[in-house]
């Protein structure tokens, strides 16, 4: 299957910087890609839906002031926690769409990127 | 919310086959079934999807009833590294229908 990256894969910072989290499609393009949370033991949930070119769209009760998406290029998209605080401590997964061939391809995913803020 | 109910955990030995059922009793017409799973502290993995017909691949097999309510994933020789939790998901397939709607899950232990 096709493979999505995500860097760092794991990132510890002091509570009040600003963290940027990267998701690249490696062998493919990708119009749309996701961001999902993760706290532990506890399912994905996702936050957004970023589109290439254009402003990400965001769940309800996701703050996108907090969580800055930016999808500039097919292969690339950023999610960076601003301010970031203990709470925010967390798994995030990106996950990419491949639109090449046609409505009914799966999303694959990124490994993850662990975040702990201090 | 998920549109799907899985029971919380199952157990199954090494080398039997798995089936992991999933109620979607509400699915529309035009929605599909997918079956991920997530291996502790990694990205979820696709597994297969299908819409109305059985479908099988290298990893699974996957049985829809024939009034779509329900399906069974099937993992026809568990190994101890298929121990994951599994999620289905009912997703419409389209360019701007996207969402993969997470919900608990089965966590599928194999033991020795």
């Amino acid at each position: 299957g096709a493979v999505v990256s995500q860097h760092p894969s794991r990132v510890i910072c002091k509570s009040g910087t600003s963290v940027k989290i990267e998701c690249r499609s490696l062998d493919f393009q990708a119009t749309t890609m996701f961001w999902y949370r993760q706290f532990p033991k506890q399912s994905l949930m996702l936050m957004a839906t970023s589109n290439e070119g254009s402003k990400a769209t965001y769940e309800q009760g996701v703050e996108k002031d907090k969580f800055l998406i930016n999808h500039a290029s097919l292969t690339l998209s950023t999610l960076t926690v601003t301010s970031a605080h203990p709470e925010d401590s967390s798994f995030y997964i990106c996950s990419a769409r491949d639109h090449s061939g046609g409505a009914y391809n799966e999303q694959f995913f990124g490994p993850g990127t662990r975040l702990t803020v201090l | 919310d998920a549109k799907t109910t899985q029971p919380t955990s199952m157990d199954c030995a090494e080398g039997r086959a798995a089936n992991l059922p999933c109620n979607h009793s509400t699915i529309s017409g035009n929605e599909y079934v997918y079956w991920y799973r997530q291996i502790h502290s990694q990205g979820p993995q696709y597994i297969i999807h299908g819409l109305k017909n059985n479908e099988t691949n290298e990893m699974a097999s996957l049985i829809i009833t024939e009034d779509r309510k329900s399906s069974t994933l099937i993992l026809p020789h568990a190994t101890l590294r298929d121990t994951a939790v599994y999620y289905c998901i009912v997703r419409v397939a389209g360019y701007n229908t996207d969402k993969l709607i997470f919900g608990t899950g089965t966590r599928l232990q194999v033991f020795p």
